[in-house]
């Protein structure tokens, strides 16, 4: 069965430092991962996606992440944060990749960027 | 503009009281979701439908009820079976097919408190 494991709920950086969000899954299949971001009291919305093509996946905003299946990770970066990083953050795996999509979604990693 | 318009984006219920939120989508998508967001959880699956008259249970249905008459709607009950209603919920929608991808689109939520 696919899951989705988030290390750290909160993640508090520096403007300009480096963020970095922690995901890992396990999938029973080659598996279709996501990084969604969530603003208070808004839906998600879609920063990047890994469909098994290239490994290193570039996003909106700057952010990328990169497939590593040896060690089931597809950890979110930023090289510099901005105060409008400051959201929540979710990794998901597809569990019915190429057909209708349920995902299972993380627990979620909350954000903070302060001067 | 197509997208996922959810309405009301606050309500408040008694106890006792069935509630249904709206979902609309104008993006022609096959298959629709419906998500319940709590703080620390992630995301949970209440129902998902892939075509119009057809939807089956998710993880959580239990006190959750939905149709599927139309592509474009798919509306959510929270009857007064469900014993913890408050929560932050999410509609989603995706095409669906072979070759997809399978990113959700997401709405931008309605908030529900029971007093």
């Amino acid at each position: 069965a696919q899951s989705v494991t988030q290390l750290g709920s909160h993640v508090s950086v520096s403007e300009g430092a480096l963020v970095l969000l922690r995901c890992n899954y396990s999938s029973s299949v080659p598996p279709y991962l996501f990084w969604y971001v969530q603003y208070p009291n808004q839906g998600l919305q879609l920063l990047l996606k890994y469909t098994s093509a290239a490994t290193l996946v570039k996003g909106i905003n700057g952010f990328e992440a990169e497939f590593k299946k040896s060690e089931t990770s597809f950890h979110l970066t930023k090289p510099s944060a901005h105060m409008s990083d400051a959201a929540e953050y979710f990794c998901a795996v597809s569990k019915n990749p190429g057909g209708y999509n349920k995902l299972i979604f993380g627990a979620g990693t909350r954000l903070a960027v302060h001067p | 503009d197509g997208g996922i318009t959810q309405s009301p984006k606050y309500l408040f219920r008694k106890e006792g009281q069935n509630v249904t939120l709206s979902c609309e989508q104008n993006l022609n998508h096959d298959a629709m979701y419906w998500y319940r967001q709590d703080p620390g959880q992630g995301l949970r699956l209440i129902y998902y439908s892939q075509i119009v008259n057809d939807f089956q249970k998710g993880d959580i249905a239990e006190g959750y009820s939905v149709s599927r008459e139309k592509k474009e709607s798919f509306p959510l009950t929270v009857t007064s079976a469900q014993k913890n209603p408050t929560a932050f919920y999410l509609c989603a929608s995706s095409i669906r097919g072979t070759g997809m991808t399978g990113e959700l689109f997401f709405g931008e939520g309605s908030r529900l408190t029971v007093l």
